[in-house]
């Protein structure tokens, strides 16, 4: 199947520094991908919606200026936290749809840790 | 998802079989899949219905009614690995990105 990686798989750091996050589809286009999060026990969460070539759409409650998305190519979407703080720390998805089909699939997963 | 409903946690064992269900209100329903979770790890796909009616594959099986607002994942001869949480999701075109709305997730516990 298709495949969708991430990186970091896991990150801790310091509050006020700023996180990046990155996911790749490996092996199809994706002209769209998205972001959630999920805190322990609870359901996923979509943050935005992440667009090739254009400004990502964020879901409500979400602060852009402190999510920036960059998606600047037809496989890689970037998710930087700007100035993490414990609050932020939480399980980080991607999930990338196949353009030619529209299949969607997730990646791995980035745990963020911010002490 | 607040539009999406399934159960919190089920319990079974070994062998038998467990069927979880899901519903869902959505104005531009494009889709409802079941992914596997287990703890730590990212979703991994199980089933995908669009049409109404029943979608095997091996031990699951998923279930459609778009009247209903209505879906069921079927697990057979379950194994200690099926320990997991299941959620149900649905793709709404509403917004033409075709966002996925997930449920709460159903944690199943199998027992031997």
């Amino acid at each position: 199947g298709a495949v969708v990686s991430q990186h970091p798989s896991r990150v801790i750091c310091k509050s006020g520094t700023s996180v990046k996050i990155e996911c790749r589809s490996l092996d199809f286009q994706a002209t769209t991908m998205f972001w959630y999060r999920q805190f322990p026990k609870q359901s996923l969460m979509l943050m935005a919606t992440s667009n090739e070539g254009s400004k990502a759409t964020y879901e409500q409650g979400v602060e852009k200026d402190k999510f920036l998305i960059n998606h600047a190519s037809l496989t890689l979407s970037t998710l930087t936290v700007t100035s993490a703080h414990p609050e932020d720390s939480s399980f980080y998805i991607c999930s990338a749809r196949d353009h030619s089909n529209g299949a969607q699939f997730f990646g791995p997963g980035t745990r963020l840790t911010v002490l | 998802g607040q539009n999406i409903d399934q159960p919190t946690e089920m319990t079974a064992t070994e062998g038998a079989i467990v069927q979880i269900n899901c519903t869902y209100q959505t104005s531009g329903f494009n889709g409802l899949f079941w992914y596997q979770q287990h703890a730590g790890e990212a979703p991994t796909f199980l089933s995908y219905n669009v049409l109404d009616g029943l979608e095997e594959k091996g031990r699951f099986s998923s279930f459609l009614s778009r009247s209903k607002g209505y879906s069921y994942l079927l697990l057979k001869e379950l194994q200690m690995k099926d320990s997991a949480s299941y959620l149900c999701a649905v793709r709404d075109l509403t917004d033409s990105w075709g966002k996925f709305q997930f449920g709460a997730g159903t944690q199943v516990v199998v027992t031997p």
